[in-house]
């Protein structure tokens, strides 16, 4: 059965560095979702990417953070410069079209340190 | 109010109890709703998905959508000690509001 693949599991950078989430989606899918889950909290959404372009942001997903589809298989997401507070689970999702079934990912927890 | 509202938990049951997870919201422009298992750590797998109001059984999970109340719902019968996980119910709009937004989940424990 298809399934969303996300790498790396464990991700521990230092504050203020570069990191890159990587994640497949499932190959016909067509649109393409971030999340994060910050611990004890609940799963909020940060991006959907349709189209090769952003259809929509959160507040959270400010200029600190960009997605890419540099492929016709891998969606990115970038945070440029950590934070302490940047720290979470991040879930990579896809679906076939705007009103169908979202699949995620297993996730990938992000340390900042 | 907040956008969703999940019946807080946690919830312990035997084994073998019909089990009810409940969900409110509070936007009528939410039009297909999803109830994801999630285990510790781990990534939310998909159980159920409606489109709109109605009911959808997949073997021991019924789902239920009341659109009219802004409520769901999601039957557990015959539980099992491998169903104890944290639900979540999720919702979301189509078009450029397919994003989901979530409840803050609820950790059941079915004991044997």
């Amino acid at each position: 059965e298809p399934e969303v693949t996300q790498t790396p599991s464990h991700q521990v950078t230092q504050m203020g560095q570069e990191v890159i989430l990587r994640c497949v989606p499932i190959s016909n899918h067509l649109y393409f979702y971030w999340y994060r889950q910050i611990l004890g909290q609940k799963v909020e959404f940060l991006v959907s990417f349709y189209n090769n372009e952003i259809s929509e942001k959160s507040e959270i997903f400010d200029d600190q953070f960009s997605v890419e589809r540099p492929d016709g298989s891998n969606f990115t997401l970038k945070i440029r410069s950590t934070k302490l507070e940047d720290s979470a689970m991040y879930f990579c999702a896809s679906g076939l079209s705007s009103y169908n079934e979202q699949f995620f990912g297993p996730g990938t927890r992000l340390t900042v340190l | 109010q907040k956008e969703v509202e999940q019946d807080p938990g946690p919830l312990s049951v035997p084994e073998g109890a019909i089990v009810s997870l409940n969900c409110t919201y509070s936007n009528s422009a939410f039009q297909y709703f999803m109830w994801y298992r999630q285990y510790s750590r781990k990534g939310p797998e998909l159980l159920m998905y409606t489109y709109s109001s109605g009911n959808k059984e997949d073997g021991r999970f019924t789902a239920q959508v009341d659109k009219s109340s802004k409520y769901i719902s999601l039957f557990i019968r015959d539980s099992q000690p491998s169903d104890s996980a944290t639900y979540l119910c999720a919702m979301g709009g189509s078009g450029a509001n397919s994003k989901l937004t979530f409840g803050k989940g609820i950790t059941l424990s079915v004991r044997p």
